[in-house]
């Protein structure tokens, strides 16, 4: 079946940092692909999102390129924050219409 | 607005014992999720109900899970005589349409059986 595989976390770095969070997935067809988010004591929220070849997702200076070739859709961001300290979960939709996530990435970020 | 809650947030209790999980979703919204996420894994689907349509079970990892949605509004999700492994935080989220991108989260319940 489908599935995402992401990097291991917890990834930790200092504020201005430039963060990439591999994703990479396998899965049937061209599926769409997500980014979602976890902060501290709230529910996951989507983050950003590509649904064809080469889309680029975007929102609150995170990005995501969808990369057929290579099967990925790493999430970066030229200066993290503090607040963006988080789990970031990658995902696709199947062919079932069902949501499969990867394990999650905790970031951490200090001033 | 409000958005999905659920209840408890955290539950502890012993093996062997049934446990009733909460959810509400946002009013008005058509589709509901039940997750289940363990340690170093993934959100596994559990179930989804849309509107008055047969919910899709396929997730249930055993008998001992079921859920029903009352309503078309609340849903429980129950486990019975619990196991270890069932540890997990539990997630639920609803949704406006058939679209599955369109979901939002509640916070989730943790549990932990002894």
């Amino acid at each position: 079946g489908d599935s995402v595989t992401q990097m291991e976390g917890p990834v930790t770095l200092s504020e201005e940092a430039f963060l990439t969070i591999n994703c990479t997935y396998t899965a049937t067809g061209y599926p769409s692909l997500f980014w979602y988010v976890q902060y501290p004591g709230e529910g996951l929220q989507l983050l950003l999102k590509a649904t064809k070849a080469d889309d680029k997702g975007s929102n609150k200076g995170f990005e995501a390129t969808y990369r057929k070739e290579t099967t990925s859709f790493h999430l970066e961001k030229g200066s993290v924050q503090v607040s963006d300290s988080a789990v970031y979960f990658c995902a696709l939709i199947d062919n079932t219409d069902k949501l499969i996530f990867g394990t999650g990435t905790r970031l951490q970020v200090f001033p | 607005g409000a958005g999905v809650s659920q209840s408890p947030s955290n539950k502890v209790t012993e093996k062997g014992k049934d446990v009733e999980l909460r959810c509400d979703p946002i009013s008005g919204h058509t589709a509901l999720y039940w997750y289940r996420q363990s340690l170093g894994q993934g959100l596994e689907f559990l179930i989804y109900f849309q509107g008055n349509s047969a919910p899709d079970k396929s997730g249930l990892p055993s008998d001992r899970f079921s859920a029903e949605r009352t309503g078309g509004s609340v849903s429980t999700l129950t486990i019975q005589r619990t196991q270890q492994e069932d540890s997990a935080v539990y997630l639920c989220a609803s949704s406006p349409s058939r679209s599955p991108e369109t979901q939002y989260f509640g916070p989730g319940t943790r549990l932990l059986v002894l």
